[in-house]
């Protein structure tokens, strides 16, 4: 069975930084370009960035564009997402996905790690 | 920023049949994607590339497009299809992913 495993989500301040993690299992994890996808509590999803699958490239959305990094290391099947200059309006669930490739969707979701952001 | 517009609510009664729009400029260029998500889960891939239905997904879902607008299609109406949906694409600038504001499916 495919896993992601999301950790590391935290109460932080304001300004802060946070880094968070996801961990897959049950799939060759380098094949794959993976996501990160926050919903904020009661609000909708909102795609935060993505990464191919050496980590050489990587996309943001404006909202976190030069505040958080997403790197990956395939010889742990982990995802990071670096987060700095935290703001209450980044409090959210955050997602890691697989992207199944050849247009097919982000098809497999981990259950999600919470960052709230608040002094 | 490029937007995709779904309408925030849709009722329907069992056995009906719903259909959510889903408009953005950039979607006759560009692929859709729809995921279900039930309250207190993760969202679910229901439709890829326009009308594609990834395994495990019943018939009963469909995925249609039209111009800048796509369409998610749900026949016979179950009482557990109750959830919010979202559509997604991308942008003709660079952006790959790109949510619709969802809307909420309630089964009257």
């Amino acid at each position: 069975e495919v896993q992601l495993v999301e950790s590391g989500g935290d109460l932080v301040q304001p300004r802060g930084s946070l880094r968070i993690s996801c961990v897959g299992s049950g799939l060759t994890f380098s094949k794959y370009w993976m996501h990160w996808v926050r919903q904020a509590p009661g609000k909708g999803l909102e795609w935060v960035s993505r990464i191919n699958r050496d980590g050489s490239i990587a996309k943001y959305a404006d909202s976190v564009k030069g505040r958080f990094t997403i790197s990956r290391d395939n010889a742990k099947d982990t995802v990071y997402l670096q987060m700095n200059s935290l703001r209450a309006e980044d409090s959210a669930l955050y997602y890691c996905v697989r992207d199944a490739g050849d247009r097919r969707g982000m098809d497999v979701w981990g259950q999600g790690t919470m960052v709230t952001v608040s002094s | 920023s490029y937007e995709l517009t779904q309408p925030p609510s849709v009722s329907v009664s069992p056995g009906q049949t719903a259909k959510i729009p889903c408009s953005g400029d950039a979607l006759p260029e560009q692929f859709a994607f729809w995921f279900q998500q039930k309250p207190g889960q993760v969202p679910l891939l229901l439709i890829y590339k326009d009308s594609e239905r990834p395994s495990g997904i019943p018939e009963r879902f469909s995925g249609s497009s039209s111009g800048t607008t796509v369409t998610l299609t749900i026949s016979g109406v179950q009482a557990e299809d109750e959830a919010d949906y979202y559509c997604q694409s991308a942008d003709t600038s660079g952006i790959p992913v790109v949510f619709g504001g969802g809307t909420k499916l309630t089964v009257l």
